[in-house]
C-alpha cells in the first residue's frame, strides 16, 4: 500500500531563515505530487504541484519555492522566511489518472 | 474557474443526532467531487468521493454523501453521529481531465455534543 511521509512535524523558526520540508511518497510510482497551505482559520490553497522529476507548476506568487529532486520526493523551500509563512503545509499525492488525492500528516511551521 | 461553499461554519450536534453538512460548488466543466475529513493536528483523510455513476456514494466512518447536478450540491449525512466525528470537514472539486488541481470549502466544523 501507499505511504506518504512529511518532516518535520512541527517547526519553529524565525524571520528571514531558510526553510526546506520534506515529503516523500512509498509504494508508488510516478505520482503526481502536490503541496498546500492552510493558513490559520482560512481553507487550504494550492500552491505547487508536480507531474515528474524537475517538473513544477506554482499556483501564486509567493515567498516559496518547490523542487523534485527524485520520482517520490517534493521539497519545499524558502531562503527568507516571512511572518505570513506561518501555517500548516500538506503534502499530497495522486495517480496518473489524477482522480483522487491522498495527503500526508502535515508540517506545522510557526515563523516568528 | 471552479469555487466550492459550505454554508455552515460550524455545525453543533448531540451524540447519535443525524447531521447533514452542505457543500455547494461552481463549476462551467465536469467535475470530480470529495469530502475530507481533519483530526486536530492531523492531514486530511478522504471520506468519500464522486467520480463517475450512482450519485449516492458511501465512504468511511458511515457517512454518505449524494452528488446532485441540478443543485450543484454534494451533502454529506451520517445518520447518527458519535463523538469520534468532532473534526473539521473539507469538501473540495476538481476538474476532470485536468492537473487534478483540488478547489476546497472552508471547512465546517462538527461539534459533536454528548
Amino acid at each position: 500500500s501507499q505511504t506518504i511521509h512529511q518532516w518535520p512535524a512541527t517547526l519553529v523558526q524565525p524571520v528571514g531563515s531558510p526553510l526546506s520540508l520534506e515529503c516523500t511518497v512509498e509504494g508508488t510510482s510516478n505520482p503526481n505530487l502536490y503541496w498546500y497551505r492552510q493558513a490559520a482559520g482560512r481553507g487550504l490553497q494550492l500552491l505547487f504541484y508536480s507531474v515528474g522529476i524537475g517538473q513544477i507548476s506554482s499556483e501564486v506568487p509567493q515567498n516559496l519555492s518547490a523542487s523534485r529532486p527524485q520520482d517520490r520526493q517534493f521539497i519545499l523551500s524558502s531562503k527568507k522566511l516571512l511572518l505570513s509563512d506561518s501555517g500548516f503545509y500538506l503534502c499530497a499525492w495522486s495517480g496518473l489518472a489524477k482522480e483522487t488525492q491522498y495527503f500526508g500528516p502535515g508540517t506545522r511551521l510557526l515563523v516568528l | 474557474a471552479q469555487s466550492v461553499t459550505q454554508l455552515d461554519s460550524q455545525v453543533p450536534v448531540f451524540e447519535e443526532a443525524p447531521v447533514e453538512l452542505r457543500c455547494n460548488y461552481s463549476s462551467s466543466v465536469s467535475v470530480y467531487l470529495f469530502w475530507y475529513v481533519q483530526y486536530p493536528n492531523q492531514g486530511l483523510q478522504l471520506l468519500l468521493k464522486y467520480l463517475s455513476g450512482s450519485t449516492l456514494v458511501k465512504g468511511i466512518n458511515g457517512f454518505e454523501a449524494e452528488f446532485n447536478k441540478s443543485q450543484t450540491s454534494f451533502h454529506l449525512r451520517k445518520p447518527s453521529v458519535h463523538i469520534s466525528d468532532t473534526a473539521e470537514y473539507f469538501c473540495a472539486v476538481s476538474e476532470v481531465g485536468n492537473t487534478g488541481k483540488l478547489i476546497f470549502g472552508q471547512g465546517t466544523t462538527l461539534q459533536v455534543k454528548p
